[in-house]
């Protein structure tokens, strides 16, 4: 198997932007999807692909990737947006998914 | 609309059995791959099996020969067995849909049930 790393925790000054970065060897092969979790929530799909966003989420997030680095942004952090972040792949077989540690959002 | 409910968590003693059901609506279980995700109290989280269409399994190292994941095509539930539970199995356990192709992702997912492996 392999993992996938984030730092623990990240801060935004409200309305700034801010990324949120996900590194493994996995990610030369597949693309990271994201999640997004509240406490007391489940999680929350909020980008996958090359940089999809399902219905209803808003246009401020956004995903890029680059060699073993996926990145999710936030262009114009929001108070709602405060939250625990998840990336999560395939692994090197191809069969088996692991997540991210996550990382901590805290908008100032 | 799309939704996954699980069900079946609670208190179980070391060594004991639980099984999770996540009754979904709006789409076919038996269409698509279905995985189980856990959530340890504090914690991130970890894959922990999955079912193919095709009904191939796969899961994580840490429950593989003690969890059986299943599906019941009629009732459009997916299912988590979990044997010889440990306390380190203690976690809100997640259903959710498993897209695979070019791109990845999984949605929806269910509120999540919560199993306590305590003496």
């Amino acid at each position: 198997s392999s993992e996938l790393t984030q730092d623990p925790a990240v801060s935004v000054a409200l309305g700034q932007t801010v990324r949120i970065t996900c590194q493994g060897d996995s990610l030369r092969s597949y693309y990271a999807s994201w999640y997004q979790q509240k406490p007391g929530q489940a999680p929350v799909l909020v980008i996958y692909g090359k940089n999809n966003r399902p219905s209803g989420i808003p246009d401020r997030f956004s995903g890029s990737s680059s060699g073993n680095t996926a990145s999710l942004t936030i262009t114009g952090a929001q108070a709602e947006d405060e939250a625990d972040y998840y990336c999560n792949s395939r692994d090197s077989s191809g069969y088996h998914v692991v997540f991210g540690g996550g990382t901590k959002l805290t908008v100032l | 609309e799309v939704q996954l409910v699980e069900s079946g968590g609670g208190l179980v003693q070391p060594g004991g059995s639980l099984r999770l059901s996540c009754a979904a609506s709006g789409f076919s279980v038996s269409s698509n791959y279905m995985s189980w995700v856990r959530q340890a109290p504090g914690k991130g989280l970890e894959w922990v099996s999955v079912i193919y269409s095709g009904g191939s399994t796969y899961y994580a190292d840490f429950v593989k020969g003690r969890f059986t994941i299943s599906r019941d095509n009629s009732k459009n539930t997916l299912y988590l067995q979990m044997n010889s539970l440990r306390a380190e199995d203690t976690a809100v356990y997640y259903c959710a849909r498993d897209k695979r192709g070019t791109e990845d992702w999984f949605d929806p997912w269910g509120q999540g049930t919560l199993v306590t492996v305590s003496s």
